[in-house]
């Protein structure tokens, strides 16, 4: 099974900052990762499919880098309504993984 | 709009059964696959398998063959998933989620997901 570990697991960020999320795969999934945001109480939403491609309707505040085992989500300039918990997705193969998640505080 | 729509919280003693129910709207159920996917409380998410909605033939995740089943009315563009001889340790919300692939040959990412099911297992 391939491993995903997303760093750091806990992130307190301010209105308007840049943040960053890793995520790494313990073996090279080439751009096969997608990007989950989930809020308390609901079901993910995605974000970012094939590591870099914006889901229609996502603010482009949102964007997503990296291929084989080294992957990024970014958000510009964090909004109010960011503050949630992000998770990575690879379907190379299955299973299907997800990385352990990282949840955005308000700082 | 696509709306997957799942069935209401369930509490259920250990070595009991549950049946979860996903109604698809918005689209043509048949075409595309369903994946389920559970998270225990405080805990991320875990992939359970999908199912072919063409075909009707399940794929099950290493670790949820024999007690886990998928299956499907097309008729009423439902998919279930059903459970048995519950443990504790399958309490969790359960949520089904579309695959975004419009061919239903094989499970990638999800772009639709149902509101959740909780289970809870207890004596």
């Amino acid at each position: 099974d391939i491993q995903m570990t997303q760093s750091p697991s806990t992130l307190s960020a301010s209105v308007g900052d840049r943040v960053t999320i890793t995520c790494r795969a313990s073996q090279s999934i080439s751009s096969w990762l997608a990007w989950y945001q989930q809020k308390p109480g609901k079901a993910p939403k995605l974000l970012i499919y094939k590591a870099s491609s914006l889901e229609s309707g996502v603010p482009s505040r949102f964007s997503g880098s990296g291929s084989g085992t080294e992957f990024t989500l970014t958000i510009s300039s964090l909004q109010p309504d960011d503050f949630a918990t992000f998770y990575c997705q690879q379907y190379n193969s299955y299973p299907l993984t997800f990385g352990g998640g990282t949840k955005v505080e308000i700082k | 709009q696509v709306q997957l729509v799942q069935s209401g919280s369930e509490l259920k003693k250990p070595g009991a059964s549950v049946k979860v129910s996903c109604k698809a709207s918005g689209y043509t159920f048949v075409g595309y696959a369903m994946n389920w996917v559970r998270q225990a409380p405080g805990q991320g998410l875990e992939w359970l398998g999908w199912i072919n909605t063409n075909t009707g033939n399940p794929t099950y995740a290493q670790g949820f063959t024999g007690r886990f089943v998928f299956s499907l009315d097309t008729s009423v563009s439902t998919a279930y998933l059903q459970i048995s001889s519950l443990k504790a340790e399958d309490t969790a919300v359960y949520y089904c989620a579309r695959d975004f692939r419009m061919d239903s040959s094989s499970s990638d990412y999800f772009d639709y997901w149902g509101q959740g099911t909780l289970v809870t297992v207890s004596s």
